[in-house]
């Protein structure tokens, strides 16, 4: 099983709409949780962290499900400027060790 | 606040050259990683130093690939010989130690091997 795990899209939406992000990990002994934004040719860029009781920062919430070892986001009234690739990054196991991104989440709005 | 700088920001040279990547973190951040990202793998850590000190170097490809942290300030990742599998674009990212610590990105070199 791949250490983080998400579905790589695309995922095709209209201005607008809401859309979520599903991630799953494989240690359970993980404790820090990021989403990150990555634009075509860019560099990966903090979009939020994911605390255990859920987050939220405008229009985007994200959710930690200790128990199942998943990760969300949820990006309301989409924009354009949204479409972007979407990882889920999580830490190798307890403590200070090295983050693992996943792959990354395709998202296109459309107007 | 000046955030990761990395250079150069291309490179395109020919099989069997040497290549040096450079990065300076963050002022203040004393974890540095070195990360290649393709199409097909994605975002791979290659090694990471905390206090100028390499950590984990297992994803470090092949004995081709060598990186050094000399001080707080700089660090360098070199190629030698280069091969046309190796292109791909080579991200630094620094970060503080410590739990709940998100990285920070360089603006990565996109490195072509001909």
């Amino acid at each position: 099983r791949k250490e983080v795990e998400q579905d790589p899209g695309p995922f095709n939406v209209p201005e607008g709409a809401t859309v979520a992000f599903n991630c799953t990990y494989s240690n359970s002994a993980s404790q820090s949780f990021f989403w990150y934004r990555q634009d075509c040719r860019k560099e990966p860029k903090l979009l939020m962290s994911v605390y255990s009781s859920g987050n939220e920062d405008g229009r985007f919430t994200a959710q930690l499900n200790r128990a199942s070892q998943y990760i969300s986001l949820l990006i309301r009234d989409s924009k354009l400027s949204d479409s972007a690739t979407y990882l889920c990054v999580v830490n190798r196991g307890s403590g200070n060790t090295p983050l693992v991104f996943g792959k990354g989440t395709r998202l296109s709005v459309i107007a | 606040d000046a955030g990761v700088i990395q250079s150069p920001r291309h490179e395109v040279t020919e099989m069997g050259q040497e290549v040096t990547l450079r990065c300076k973190p963050i002022s203040g951040h004393n974890s540095l990683f070195w990360y290649r990202q393709t199409m097909m793998r994605g975002l791979e850590l290659l090694i990471y130093f905390n206090n100028n000190v390499p950590i984990d170097d297992s994803g470090m490809p092949e004995d081709r690939f060598s990186a050094k942290m000399p001080n707080a300030s700089f660090s360098t990742l070199k190629i030698q010989p280069s091969e046309p599998r190796d292109s791909a674009v080579y991200f630094c990212a620094s970060t503080r130690t410590g739990l709940n610590q998100p990285q920070h990105f360089g603006d990565g070199t996109r490195l072509s091997i001909l």
